[in-house]
């Protein structure tokens, strides 16, 4: 199985930050990765597809880069709204993985 | 509207059995895979099963193989979840999600809560 490490787990940043999540693959999962936001209580957003690509009607605040094992989400300049737990999750096998999580907190 | 709703959850004993519905609307559903992915409470999100659109192909997590099954009535557009032999371990809120762009689930329900207790 593939494990997915996301660091940091936890997070303190303000308004205006430029922020940055990082998760590891356990074996090259091409550009077979997304990442999701989750806010209390809710259900997870998809934010992006294929490591780079922007999900419609997601704000431009957010990329994605990497390939292979290596993957980042940033977010250019984190709003009130951003604060959440971000989630990685691969694609490329069965079964499918998602990173343990990284908890974005108001400083 | 693009919309997913589970429904089933509910309390039921170790060794018992449920059974999850997702009813999807404002998409072709027979063109989608479908998964569930559970959440136990406090924890991170834990991918489940998927299904094929067609039903022919179907994918467990380690965890549940041998006890959940999944399906679908592509003419009810509705996805199903058996879960047989339930532990304590399996309480969570489920959620079903439709694969998306790259196989990324793009669309999710609200979740439906299962309690696994005596």
């Amino acid at each position: 199985d593939i494990q997915l490490t996301q660091s940091p787990s936890f997070l303190s940043a303000s308004v205006g930050d430029r922020v940055t999540i990082t998760c590891r693959a356990s074996q090259g999962i091409s550009s077979y990765l997304a990442w999701y936001q989750q806010k209390p209580g809710k259900a997870p957003k998809l934010l992006i597809y294929a490591a780079s690509t922007l999900q419609t009607g997601v704000p431009s605040r957010f990329s994605g880069s990497g390939s292979g094992t290596e993957f980042t989400l940033t977010i250019s300049s984190l709003q009130p709204e951003d604060f959440a737990t971000y989630y990685c999750q691969q694609l490329n096998s069965y079964p499918l993985t998602f990173g343990g999580g990284t908890k974005v907190e108001i400083k | 509207e693009v919309q997913l709703l589970e429904s089933g959850g509910g309390l039921v004993q170790p060794g018992g059995s449920l059974r999850l519905s997702c009813a999807a609307s404002g998409f072709t559903f027979s063109s989608h895979a479908m998964n569930w992915v559970r959440q136990a409470p406090g924890k991170g999100l834990e991918w489940v099963s998927a299904i094929s659109g067609s039903g022919g192909g179907t994918y467990y997590a380690d965890s549940v193989k041998g006890r959940f099954t999944i399906s679908r009535d592509n003419s009810k557009k509705t996805l199903y979840l058996q879960m047989n032999s339930l532990r304590a371990e399996d309480t969570a809120v489920y959620y079903c999600a439709k694969s998306g762009p790259s196989n990324a689930f793009d669309i999710w329900g609200q979740g439906t809560v299962v309690t696994v207790t005596s």
